[in-house]
């Protein structure tokens, strides 16, 4: 079964900063991988994914994500944050043994300093 | 078109009430999720309907039955809730029951259970 590790719990940036935030993964195959933003008291809106093609992945907001095989990671960047970037940001894997399933990480809350 | 629409937002109902949530989109989707999510957690899959047939059913206790009358809408029946059951209700959909497709989120409804 796939699983999904985002090591850091809070993260906090001053704005105009640059963002990482780190996810693993765990699956046989090449899996499906997403970044989803939640605002709080809000849906979860998809940022950016990852399934084929070119390892960087552009994505809405600004933000990046770049897929390594190797170290088995999604990572998502941001060159410089923006104060309305505040928010629970998670990293979902989807198999295709799993129609439809999703796994979600733990998520990370991202505060953003004046 | 690409918002996925719940109500009521909010709902406080005791423990003896029937009460039902609604999710609707109008994307073409043909895969509808109900998600439960306390606070500061990734959401929780609950069940996941694919072609208006559920697919999915997490082992979700019999006090939440869903319910899916056409391709659009998706309802989730509650029934004899317990206070554990308060959280936010996510709705989603996405293109077909597959991995390899996105989810598309709802706002949520914010559930107390008294």
């Amino acid at each position: 079964a796939q699983s999904v590790t985002q090591p850091d719990i809070h993260i906090t940036v001053s704005e105009g900063a640059s963002l990482e935030l780190r996810c693993n993964y765990s699956y046989g195959a090449t899996p499906y991988l997403f970044w989803y933003v939640q605002s709080p008291g809000q849906g979860l809106q998809l940022l950016l994914k990852y399934f084929s093609g070119d390892t960087l992945v552009q994505g809405i907001k600004g933000f990046e994500a770049e897929f390594k095989r190797s170290q088995s990671s999604f990572n998502l960047r941001k060159p410089s944050v923006h104060w309305s970037d505040a928010a629970e940001y998670f990293c979902a894997v989807g198999a295709g043994t799993n129609a439809g399933k999703s796994t979600f990480g733990d998520g990370t809350t991202l505060t953003v300093k004046p | 078109d690409t918002e996925v629409t719940q109500t009521p937002k909010h709902l406080v109902m005791g423990m003896t009430n029937k009460k039902s949530l609604k999710c609707e989109q109008h994307m073409g989707h043909r895969a509808m999720y109900w998600y439960k999510q306390k606070a500061k957690k990734p959401p929780e899959l609950m069940f996941v309907y694919s072609y208006e047939k559920l697919s999915i059913n997490e082992s979700v206790p019999s006090r939440f039955s869903p319910e899916c009358p056409n391709s659009s809408l998706l309802n989730l029946h509650l029934h004899a809730l317990q206070p554990e059951d308060s959280a936010l209700y996510l709705c989603a959909s996405s293109q077909a029951g597959a991995a390899e497709y996105e989810q598309y989120f709802g706002p949520g409804t914010r559930l107390t259970v008294t």
